[in-house]
Formats: C-alpha cells, sequence, structure tokens
C-alpha cells in the first residue's frame, strides 16, 4: 500500500492563479481531511468528507473547494490563489470517526 | 473556533533528560491523541487515549487522557536525538463521533543536543 500520497509536492502560484492540490488513498478510507499548517498554529481544518460524494467546511474554509467524486480521492482547490494561502497543506484520512488519521507527506504552496 | 493551548512552545534540552509536554482546553474531549512530525513529512500518531484518566504508554513515551477530560501530557523519558521533531496533541470533541474531525494544538518543537 501506498498509504496517502499528494500531488504535487510543491508549487509556486501568482496571485489570481488556480490550482489543484490531489489527495488519493489506497486504503479504502471513508473519511478524508484537508488541512494547512502555519507556523506556530498547528494544523487548520479547510475541509472534509465523510464519504464519496459528501464534503464539510471546517475550520478555515474560505478561499478553497473541494469534492469527493471517487472514493480514494480528495481534491482541493484554490480559484484564485492569494498570499495568505501560502502554506504547507497535508490530506489525511481514516477507515472509521474513532480510528487514527493517516497523514499524507504534505504539499508547499507558495504564492506570490 | 476551539483551540488547544499547547506547552511549550518549543525546548531545546540534553541527550538523555526527560521531557514533558501537555495541552490543555476549556472544552471536553472524548479522544486524544499525539503525533510527531518530522522535517518535510506529515504528523505520525504516537499515542491515542480514549478514556478519562486513561494511562499509555509506547516505549519511552506514556501519555494521560486527563481526568477532567480537558487535559492530556505527553512524557518522553531519555531522550535521543532522533526523538528531534515537532510533537501535536490532538483532540476530538464530544459530539464530533460522527466525524472524525481533530483539533490540533500548536506544537512543540523538540531540540535534543547530543
Amino acid at each position: 500500500n501506498a498509504g496517502v500520497t499528494q500531488t504535487p509536492k510543491f508549487r509556486v502560484l501568482k496571485t489570481g492563479q488556480s490550482m489543484t492540490l490531489l489527495c488519493a488513498q489506497d486504503m479504502n478510507h471513508e473519511y478524508m481531511y484537508w488541512y494547512r499548517q502555519d507556523p506556530g498554529m498547528g494544523l487548520r481544518l479547510i475541509h472534509y468528507s465523510v464519504g464519496e460524494g459528501t464534503t464539510a467546511k471546517g475550520e478555515v474554509p474560505d478561499g478553497y473547494n473541494v469534492s469527493r467524486l471517487k472514493k480514494q480521492n480528495f481534491l482541493l482547490g484554490l480559484e484564485s490563489a492569494a498570499p495568505s494561502q501560502t502554506s504547507v497543506y497535508f490530506c489525511a484520512s481514516l477507515p472509521s470517526p474513532l480510528a487514527n488519521q493517516y497523514f499524507g507527506p504534505g504539499t508547499r504552496l507558495l504564492v506570490l | 473556533g476551539q483551540q488547544l493551548n499547547q506547552s511549550p512552545q518549543s525546548m531545546f534540552i540534553q541527550e538523555g533528560e526527560d521531557v514533558s509536554m501537555n495541552c490543555t482546553s476549556s472544552s471536553i474531549f472524548n479522544t486524544w491523541l499525539w503525533y510527531k512530525q518530522d522535517p518535510g513529512e506529515g504528523p505520525v500518531l504516537l499515542i491515542a487515549l480514549y478514556k478519562a484518566g486513561e494511562l499509555t504508554s509506547n516505549g519511552r513515551l506514556t501519555a494521560q487522557f486527563g481526568i477532567t477530560r480537558k487535559d492530556s501530557f505527553l512524557n518522553i523519558s531519555a531522550s535521543i536525538p532522533s526523538d528531534v521533531g515537532i510533537y501535536f496533541c490532538a483532540g476530538q470533541l464530544m459530539g464530533e463521533g460522527n466525524t472524525g474531525k481533530l483539533i490540533f494544538g500548536q506544537g512543540t518543537t523538540l531540540q535534543v543536543k547530543p
């Protein structure tokens, strides 16, 4: 099993550009999450999904959209990137609500 | 939003020393988790706690779920250089059992001097 993978690993965007971050898991997990990590602030939840075809807002959803068309994939979109979205983005998945969250390796995004 | 207050923010210790860090909140949690993050990687689970008062060990690591359900601590005994990293506490609020959502502390950066 590859576990949780994230694509790309690193990206530089200009303000106003759009992009999509891909999270893929091969563990047949129902629940998937997108976090952003900023210095001194831990991980903050952006959006999450409790199953294929479902999405919900987390703590900091503004400026992001998500889709879960297939169970194994959870996409995070930035329609118009802003410098405030410079961060490290982590995806996580788990098989059930009380289980451990398995994290991907992260995507480093720099918005100029 | 809900917050977990994790302390200390950073620690610089000598190899062999014991380390203690904790998380507190004004809210009640039904699960406490402790993660470690190595540079350039995602967090990895160290210890999970599911009952108030629970004390659990994983090698040199020991963690406890506070009796009030509002706090947790992590101890590392006899630190070694590979303990370097960022340690996060995370909790699942009462009532979030169906979503799996976690709230993370700000992290404790640990540096170990050989």
